[in-house]
């Protein structure tokens, strides 16, 4: 079965290091999303890829970056952790749009990061 | 710009009861609308969703929600509460911008629904 997979699941580290947080999928979407989940705000969007070499900003994006070398992988990178960047960060993936896409987000499991 | 306001952030049944979750929206185009639940410690997973086919959708576990375009609602209910239902529910518009040729989601904060025994 085609799925989404998050890792680390948990990570804890200090503030200033970088941190590398992998999503793969294996549904052959084109589509894929980085979010945050923190009390009181819901899911919030950091960056987003429509495809190979594509990379977007989202509306809390400061402090992380982004690369998509292919259709599978989309790490976020934490180029310097801060103790704000405490969170919950969920991967997602979608089928595009032209291919009969419709917004629906296949999601991984998630992973905590402690920044001390 | 579109926009989602769940309008409780936390709804609490007894189990065997009726669930009533609101959600509102707002869109410039046709939107497709979502309900996703997230049980603790895991990940987002799709109950349902509305693309423009029938009002009245029917989702996994019971659950269902009726678009209503005069209204900008799409509530979810299910009939009878069960102790498996305590998670969190979020609402989500997802609207095809043609001119952009992409689509943009937007949740809603959600809603925490507790069942009591």
């Amino acid at each position: 079965d085609a799925e989404i997979t998050q890792s680390p699941r948990h990570k804890i580290t200090e503030t200033g290091r970088q941190v590398t947080l992998a999503c793969h999928q294996t549904w052959n979407h084109n589509n894929m999303f980085w979010y945050r989940q923190d009390l009181g705000h819901g899911l919030r969007l950091i960056h987003y890829s429509y495809g190979v070499h594509d990379t977007n900003k989202g509306e809390v994006s400061d402090g992380y970056s982004v690369s998509r070398s292919n259709t599978e992988d989309l790490p976020l990178t934490l180029e310097s952790a801060a103790s704000s960047q405490t969170s919950v960060y969920f991967c997602a993936s979608s089928e595009r749009l032209s291919a009969g896409g419709t917004g629906e987000l296949f999601f991984g499991e998630g992973s905590r990061l402690t920044v001390l | 710009a579109q926009s989602v306001t769940q309008l409780d952030s936390h709804v609490s049944v007894s189990e065997g009861t009726p669930v009533l979750l609101r959600c509102n929206y707002s869109s410039s185009y046709s939107p497709s609308l979502f309900w996703y639940v997230q049980h603790p410690n895991k990940g987002l997973q799709l109950l349902l969703k509305y693309t423009s086919a029938a009002t009245l959708v029917k989702g996994i576990n019971g659950f269902e929600a009726e678009f209503k375009k005069s209204e900008t609602s799409f509530h979810l209910t299910k009939p009878s509460a069960h102790m498996s239902d305590a998670a969190e529910y979020f609402c989500v518009v997802s609207d095809l911008d043609s001119g952009a040729g992409s689509y943009q989601l937007t949740f809603g904060k959600g809603t925490k629904l507790s069942v009591i025994p």
